[in-house]
């Protein structure tokens, strides 16, 4: 089973308020990724989690903040929104040597 | 820098027809990077279509056929016969690997197959 979960899969915010994204996976891969996704534009690495290791983009690196309880979940959290954070946001893990990335379904992140 | 260009953002073909849809790559980054096509069907998530790691070698999956040319840095996508099944949004993408991680996408073709 290659599923990665996202929860949810739609998210209306105000500007001004946090977001908290939630990603799961079952396969124990140890790398867990999130990424961004706004129309006519490629999906853009935010940051990844290797193991317990947070590694930020550096374009991004305070504007997303990032947390991994355990090796199944990971969490995107924007401590308080603006419009520019609209965008789908897409979860993906992978393990061992594999760099084959599994993505989750997406969150479509409205800010209002 | 690396970066992945598609230059179709829209590719119209009828059943039956072959396609291609163009990709290259540019990186710095990564001598030999591995390069992977991901589909993503009408609501649903994105998923892997095929992956080379080694240049010039071809992948191959669901008839879509990909061969890795290191000396024009292109990963063309092909088919021989389409089908109404394959309409989708097709992204080329390079991989960064070691402590750096990364797929560095392009801005993805979609594919109308008309019946």
């Amino acid at each position: 089973d290659t599923t990665v979960k996202q929860n949810p899969r739609y998210k209306l915010a105000r500007v001004g308020k946090p977001v908290n994204l939630i990603c799961s996976q079952t396969m124990n891969h140890d790398t867990m990724y999130w990424y961004q996704k706004k129309p006519n534009q490629a999906p853009k690495l935010l940051l990844f989690y290797y193991d317990k290791i947070l590694n930020r983009e550096a374009d991004t690196f305070e504007k997303f903040q990032s947390s991994r309880p355990n090796n199944s979940f990971c969490s995107l959290y924007i401590g308080s929104a603006g419009l520019e954070y609209s965008a789908m946001y897409l979860c993906a893990s992978s393990g061992g040597h594999q760099d084959t990335q599994y993505f989750g379904p997406g969150t479509r992140l409205l800010v209002l | 820098g690396d970066s992945v260009t598609q230059t179709e953002g829209q590719v119209t073909v009828s059943e039956s027809k072959s396609l291609i849809i163009n990709c290259t790559y540019s990186t710095t980054s990564i001598a030999y990077p591995n390069l992977f096509w991901y589909v993503r069907y009408p609501g649903e998530g994105l998923q892997l279509l095929l992956k080379v790691i080694t240049a010039g070698q071809k992948g191959s999956s669901r008839g879509f056929e990909a061969t890795y040319n290191k000396e024009t840095t292109s990963f063309h996508l092909q088919k021989a016969s389409v089908q109404e099944s394959d309409s989708a949004v097709y992204y080329c993408a390079l991989g960064i690997t070691g402590n750096t991680r990364k797929l560095i996408f392009g801005l993805g073709t979609t594919l109308q197959v008309q019946p």
